[in-house]
């Protein structure tokens, strides 16, 4: 079974350009979230979906990030314009909910660097 | 919000002695999670815990969910070269939140 796939996987721009980054997450799993894991720290959420819902997006600096789940599979999550502080990896993960619980699993992240 | 203390934050040890590290939290969650991180990559689950009390292995990894439900340990026995990496304990809720919160992380070093 394929895992959380991320594109692309490293990528460096110069400030106040934009990039995007997209997420295809495990065939079925209804919740998809993007974290972001800034060096030396443990994976913050940005933002979580459940089908195409975003459900919880308090984290996410709306001045500059957007995101979108369309048909409730894939996703993008969009930074315009970047800052020098955005460089950090940018994580996408999914799970299921089930009775027993809810397990997440995470994409390879996408490696930003903003210059 | 939950906080999560994971300790230690970091730890270097000689190949083939144990490795234990733990989280605890002020908080009360449904589901604990270890996962390992290696560089360059994202991190990749390695054992989930949903229950209680619950004692799960996963190969030289055992990882207990405490009774309080409010604290973790993963311990590694025998450990390996490859056991390089950086491991986080993440903890769940099941609420209308349904977030998961991560540890600081225990950067784990084995020397040959």
């Amino acid at each position: 079974e394929a895992g959380v796939v991320q594109s692309p996987r490293y990528k460096i721009i110069e400030k106040k350009q934009p990039v995007a980054f997209w997420c295809n997450p495990i065939s079925g799993h209804n919740t998809l979230y993007w974290y972001r894991q800034n060096l030396g720290q443990g994976p913050e959420l940005l933002i979580r979906y459940e089908n195409e819902e975003a459900v919880d997006d308090s984290q996410l600096p709306k001045d500059r990030f957007s995101a979108e789940r369309l048909k409730g599979v894939d996703s993008t999550l969009k930074i315009q314009p970047a800052e020098l502080g955005d460089s950090a990896v940018y994580l996408c993960a999914s799970s299921f909910t089930a009775s027993s619980g809810n397990t997440i699993y995470f994409g390879e992240g996408s490696w930003l660097t903003v210059v | 919000g939950q906080q999560l203390n994971q300790s230690p934050q970091s730890m270097f040890i000689q190949e083939g002695e144990d490795v234990s590290m733990n989280c605890t939290s002020s908080s009360i969650f449904n589901t604990w999670l270890w996962y390992k991180q290696d560089p360059g990559e994202g991190p990749v689950l390695l054992i989930a815990l949903y229950k209680a009390g619950e004692l799960t292995s996963n190969g030289r990894l055992t990882a207990q969910f405490g009774i309080t439900r409010k604290d973790s340990f993963l311990n590694i026995s025998a450990s390996i070269p490859s056991d390089v990496g950086i491991y986080f304990c993440a903890g769940h809720v099941n609420n209308a939140g349904n977030m998961l919160t991560f540890g600081g992380g225990t950067r784990l070093m084995v020397k040959p």
